[in-house]
């Protein structure tokens, strides 16, 4: 495809469950972000891969979230324990290195933990 | 740290109505100033950018300048129609940084 998908699109949770949530960028794309977005806000950044390595996990709110991108292509996000507070739109985001002040964005994935 | 504050919607036009969306922003440095669009059901997009002082991003007959003066970089468009109806997100990227710190968004409706 052309564009960045993710998937589930939608992850409903009990509280306590662990979620994985992935990201397929664009080809070729080297730089891939993750950010959180709550209802009515606007996305956090949460974590910051260029190619494999993780360079920048600043954002992660605790150790209950962990992300990774093991060939430099796929990602995936992973809640373990969810928490209420943990329910928003997950947003994943590439670019390349030499456009890398545009980053394109995929539909997110709307968790729900209840 | 760096944050960006944009001005509270819902912002309600009428079609042909000039459009302002405030927005100012803390940061160090010499940061790249962005606005996103979301329209109903799809992605974040990006509408336009500026990379320095007094640059001036435009697309799709919106505009906005980097005003390093005022720390601002309002989005304007002169005729709005109904298909603008979105969610626009002001964001920065810091000088050395790679990731983006946005706003919390403004809701735009416009009416036929």
């Amino acid at each position: 495809g052309a564009g960045v998908s993710q998937s589930p699109r939608y992850k409903v949770a009990k509280r306590g469950q662990d979620v994985a949530l992935r990201c397929d960028p664009i080809s070729g794309h080297v730089s891939l972000f993750w950010y959180q977005q709550a209802l009515g806000q606007g996305p956090e950044f949460l974590t910051y891969f260029q190619n494999e390595a993780q360079l920048d996990k600043s954002g992660l709110p605790s150790d209950r979230f962990f992300a990774e991108r093991p060939e430099g292509s796929v990602s995936t996000l992973k809640i373990q324990r969810t928490q209420q507070e943990d329910s928003a739109v997950y947003l994943c985001a590439s670019s390349t290195i030499d456009r890398w002040n545009e980053q394109f964005f995929g539909p997110g994935t709307r968790l729900t933990v209840l | 740290g760096n944050s960006v504050t944009q001005m509270e919607g819902p912002v309600t036009l009428s079609e042909e109505a000039f459009l302002t969306i405030n927005c100012t922003y803390t940061a160090t440095g010499y940061p790249s100033l962005f606005w996103y669009v979301q329209y109903p059901g799809e992605g974040l997009q990006l509408l336009l950018k500026a990379t320095k002082a007094d640059d001036k991003g435009s697309n799709k007959g919106f505009e906005a300048t980097y005003r390093k003066e005022t720390t601002s970089f309002h989005l304007e468009k002169g005729s709005v129609q109904v298909s603008d109806s979105a969610v626009y997100f002001c964001a920065l990227r810091g000088e050395y940084g790679n990731k983006l710190v946005f706003g919390a968004g403004t809701i735009l409706r416009v009416k036929s």
